[in-house]
């Protein structure tokens, strides 16, 4: 079965400090990974995803996750975090095989920026 | 503008009163899903879709029912909704193939107090 792991529950970074998120998955293929971002009392937005090919990929608003098959790991990244980053970011998980499709989330870390 | 609208968005209710929270996409996604939102728990699947008249259990459907009679719509129904189902409900879309498969359109969610 596949899964995820955020082991952080709550960051605090100061504004423009650079910011790493841990995620770590466990898949028994090549998984499709995902990081998104819920901003308080909104739904959830895509930051950026991981099918294939490059393992550092590029998503919106200066985040991007480096795809690590040895680890397991598909951290999220951004060099400078600005006070509109303060929000719950989620990693996930799919599988598409035998015709069933699923995508597990992992518990969330969130995500405090001071000034 | 592609998207996945749910009602109500708030709704406060009393244990055995039952409820349908709607949901509808306009994208032609054949997969459809309803996570509930816990903290500390993430998102947790209650029911998926694959396409019309296919439905099938998540991680957490006890409780709950679902049907898919039209591809758009994907209804969630609490027959006798209890305390434990107070929670945060979203609703999501994807498509099963080709470009954009994976990568659910989330709605804006539902929350749900049921007393």
């Amino acid at each position: 079965a596949q899964s995820v792991t955020q082991p952080d529950i709550h960051i605090t970074v100061s504004e423009g400090a650079s910011l790493e998120l841990r995620c770590n998955y466990s898949y028994g293929a090549t998984p499709y990974l995902f990081w998104y971002v819920q901003s308080p009392g909104q739904g959830l937005q895509l930051l950026l995803k991981y099918f294939s090919g490059d393992t550092l990929v590029q998503g919106i608003k200066g985040f991007e996750a480096e795809f690590k098959r040895s680890q397991s790991s598909f951290n999220l990244r951004k060099p400078s975090v600005h006070w509109s980053d303060a929000a719950e970011y989620f990693c996930a998980v799919a599988s598409n095989s035998g015709g069933y499709q699923k995508v597990t989330f992992g518990t969330g870390t969130k995500l405090q920026v001071i000034p | 503008e592609a998207q996945v609208t749910q009602n109500p968005r708030y709704l406060i209710t009393v244990t055995g009163k039952k409820l349908t929270v709607t949901c509808s996409q306009n994208m032609n996604h054949e997969y459809m899903s309803w996570y509930r939102q816990d903290p500390g728990l993430g998102l947790r699947q209650i029911y998926y879709s694959m396409n019309v008249e296919v439905t099938d259990k998540g991680d957490v459907p006890e409780g709950y029912k679902v049907s898919r009679k039209e591809k758009r719509n994907f209804p969630l129904i609490l027959e006798s909704p209890s305390p434990n189902q107070t929670s945060l409900y979203f609703c999501a879309s994807t498509r099963t193939g080709g470009s954009g498969a994976n990568v659910l359109t989330f709605g804006a969610g539902s929350r749900l107090t049921v007393l």
